[in-house]
């Protein structure tokens, strides 16, 4: 089974709505990850975090905000959604002793 | 200041041909190396990754790579494709965090 859960997959929003997109990691790991990947960028970090109850920006962290409840879940907070974070979304976890990376299926966000 | 560098941002090749794909990165000392492969609609998953020791990786799916210091590279091989190899790859390098390069689309035709 996925390691590294994200939902929604899809998400269609409204200019100005809260949009939250949420991802759970079974794999115990410290840290987790918010990416954005958009054609001709690669992909992009957004917001970071080292364990339960601490977030950290990334470097494009403007119109996001991040949260990690517990060690498994972590959460990217979009308050107002405009239509240039239309984007697919992408959540990972890691063992910070390897740097070794594990991805979520990504979420496919369009802001109208 | 690190930073990592795929020149190509496609490539294709046919299929049962060899494959190279490039990666310069830059850094004051050798960091930690990984290719990643992405699948269409999929999350990145690895491919393998380097530490230390021996220069030549192996990884998944008969792919291999060579770091070389002096060149600050880390290019990818494989000595035949598949049309299953069509993906996007990625080069990564960690010093503390990781930094991932622009990918490049690999195209295996048949």
């Amino acid at each position: 089974e996925a390691a590294v859960t994200q939902s929604p997959r899809n998400k269609v929003a409204v200019t100005g709505g809260k949009v939250t997109l949420s991802c759970n990691q079974t794999n115990n790991h410290n840290n987790m990850y918010w990416y954005r990947q958009d054609t001709g960028h690669g992909l992009r970090l957004i917001h970071y975090s080292y364990g339960a109850g601490s977030t950290e920006k990334g470097d494009i962290p403007d119109g996001y905000k991040a949260s990690r409840p517990s060690q498994e879940n972590f959460s990217l907070i979009l308050e107002l959604a405009t239509p240039s974070q239309t984007s697919v979304y992408f959540c990972a976890s890691g063992d910070a002793r390897q740097d070794t990376q594990y991805f979520g299926p990504g979420t496919r966000l369009l802001v109208l | 200041a690190q930073s990592v560098t795929q020149p190509d941002a496609r490539v294709t090749v046919s299929e049962g041909a060899s494959l190279q794909l490039r990666c310069k990165y830059s850094s004051s000392v050798t960091p930690y190396l990984f290719w990643y492969v992405q699948y269409p609609r999929q999350g990145l998953q690895l491919l393998l990754k380097y530490y230390s020791g021996d220069p030549v990786v192996q990884g998944v799916n008969g792919f291999e790579a060579e770091f070389s210091k002096s060149n600050s590279s880390f290019h990818l091989r494989k000595a035949s494709v598949h049309w299953s190899d069509s993906a996007v790859y990625f080069c990564a390098v960690s010093m503390g965090r990781i930094f991932f390069g622009d990918g490049t689309q690999l195209v295996v035709k048949p």
